[in-house]
C-alpha cells in the first residue's frame, strides 16, 4: 500500500521565492496534517483539514504561508516570499480517523538562501 | 494549553541495556497519549499508544503505561538493540481534536 506522498523531497530555493510543497494523502483517510520540524522549535502543527476543510491553522505562522486541500487526495504548502527562517522539514501526514493515530510522509527538506 | 515535556538527549546505551525516555504531559480532560519514532531520513512512525489511564501500549519491545496520576508515560525497554537508534516523540491528541502536540523528541543512540 502507498503511504503519504510528498514531493519535492529536497527544495532549495533562494529568498523571495515562491515554494509549493505538495502532499497525496493515504486513499480513504478523511484528516490531513502539515507539521513542521526544526532544531530549534521541534515539530509544529501548521493546520490540519478534515474532510478537505481547514479546521485549524492557527499555527501557520504568517501570511505568507497558505495551504488548500482541493480534494480528498491532494493538497499544497505555500510559502510566498519565502525567507531563510523558513528552512525546516515540511512534514504532511494523513489519519483515518480518530485521535492521533498520524502517517506521515518522508518529509520535505526546504532550504532557503 | 496542552504540552509534552521529554527529557533531553542524547541518550547513549550499549546494546542490551535497559532504556527508560521520561515523558510528562499537561492537558485538560483525557488524552490519548502516543511514542513516535523517527529513524533518520524518515517521516515519524507510531510506535505505540494508550487511550485511558492505567493502559499499557506496547510494540517491538516497548512499552509505555499512561499514568494519570503522575500526567507521564514513560517509554520502556528491556534490552535495546542498535537498531532502535532513532528519535523517540512523545505526544498527547485531547478529546475532540485530531492533531497531535509533540515532545521536542529524544535521540537514542545504541552502542554496539
Amino acid at each position: 500500500d502507498a503511504g503519504v506522498i510528498q514531493s519535492p523531497r529536497h527544495e532549495v530555493t533562494e529568498m523571495g521565492q515562491e515554494v509549493t510543497l505538495r502532499c497525496k494523502p493515504i486513499s480513504g483517510h478523511n484528516s490531513l496534517f502539515w507539521y513542521r520540524q526544526t532544531m530549534m522549535r521541534g515539530l509544529e502543527l501548521l493546520i490540519y483539514f478534515n474532510n478537505n476543510v481547514p479546521i485549524d491553522d492557527s499555527g501557520m505562522p504568517e501570511d505568507r504561508f497558505s495551504a488548500k486541500m482541493p480534494n480528498a487526495s491532494f493538497s499544497t504548502l505555500k510559502i510566498q516570499p519565502s525567507e531563510p527562517r523558513d528552512s525546516a522539514v515540511y512534514f504532511c501526514a494523513s489519519s483515518p480517523r480518530g485521535p492521533g493515530e498520524l502517517f506521515f510522509g518522508e518529509g520535505s527538506r526546504l532550504t532557503v538562501l | 494549553g496542552n504540552s509534552v515535556t521529554q527529557m533531553e538527549g542524547p541518550v547513549t546505551l550499549s546494546e542490551e541495556a535497559f532504556l527508560t525516555i521520561n515523558c510528562t504531559y499537561t492537558a485538560t480532560g483525557y488524552p490519548s497519549l502516543f511514542w513516535y519514532v523517527q529513524y533518520p531520513g524518515e517521516g515519524l512512525q507510531l510506535l505505540l499508544k494508550a487511550t485511558k489511564a492505567d493502559d499499557k501500549g506496547s510494540n517491538k519491545g516497548f512499552e509505555a503505561t499512561y499514568r494519570k496520576e503522575t500526567t507521564s508515560f514513560h517509554l520502556e525497554k528491556g534490552s535495546v538493540q542498535v537498531s532502535d537508534s532513532a528519535v523517540y516523540f512523545c505526544a498527547l491528541s485531547d478529546t475532540g481534536r485530531r492533531a497531535l502536540t509533540f515532545g521536542s523528541g529524544t535521540r537514542l543512540q545504541v552502542q554496539p
